[in-house]
């Protein structure tokens, strides 16, 4: 079947605009997650979404950052005012179930250039 | 929270040997779940292999294979037998068996290089 998909793959923005980025997880997995990927640095855990719980955001860094889950499917990304450091790869991630030894499943990730 | 240490940044390997990338953690669960993942240059993360903290049994996958040892808290990556498709970042990472905020948690990846 499908896999986790993002779009877009590749985005560039003048500082201070507003971008958002899109995943579409595997179809009936419950649990979506969202990283950050600085160049060279492991993963930066951003927000975890599990089924119609409420969200864990403990791993924004700002309140620039917001996430929704629409329908318990599509999940977008929102940078406000973007700034250089947010510059790095977005990747998202969807779980059948945020319990057990479910493994997750990656997209190919957003690499957002602030520029 | 719980954190997960790769001590390696990077790794290289003759092909056709064998290589261990090491992983340790912090935790005072007695219930988690550990893994394994792999990134190429196409940056598409892939799961290599997960371990069940309650099996005493260390898990295997073909040339892939862990060293699980929970009282030291290690976790270590065994590449047998090497090849030029091995070469990308390896990532180790934690997951807690409770039933809410059981959220992943990441290494920073060793980059492993294997000189044909």
């Amino acid at each position: 079947g499908a896999g986790v998909s993002q779009s877009p793959s590749n985005k560039v923005t003048e500082k201070g605009k507003d971008v958002e980025l899109r995943c579409d997880p595997i179809s009936g997995h419950t649990a979506l997650y969202w990283y950050r990927q600085s160049l060279g640095q492991g993963l930066e855990f951003l927000i975890y979404f599990q089924g119609n719980s409420a969200p864990d955001k403990s791993g924004l860094p700002s309140d620039r950052f917001s996430a929704e889950r629409t329908g318990g499917s599509v999940s977008t990304l929102t940078i406000q005012r973007t700034q250089q450091e947010d510059s790095a790869v977005y990747l998202c991630a969807s779980s059948r179930t945020g319990l057990g030894d479910y493994e997750q499943y990656f997209g190919p990730g957003t690499r957002l250039t602030v520029t | 929270a719980q954190t997960v240490t790769q001590s390696q940044p990077e790794m290289s390997v003759q092909e056709a040997e064998t290589v261990t990338l090491s992983c340790t953690y912090d935790t005072s669960e007695s219930d988690y779940y550990l893994f394994w993942y792999k990134q190429p240059p196409s940056r598409q993360m892939i799961l290599v292999i997960r371990q069940e903290a309650y099996k005493q049994q260390n898990a295997t996958e073909n040339r892939f294979s862990v060293n699980f040892q929970k009282a030291a808290k290690s976790f270590s990556l065994k590449i047998s037998d090497s090849q030029l498709g091995d070469a990308a970042m390896y990532f180790c990472a934690y997951r807690s068996a409770r039933k809410t905020g059981n959220q992943f948690y990441f290494g920073t990846g060793t980059s492993l290089t294997v000189i044909p």
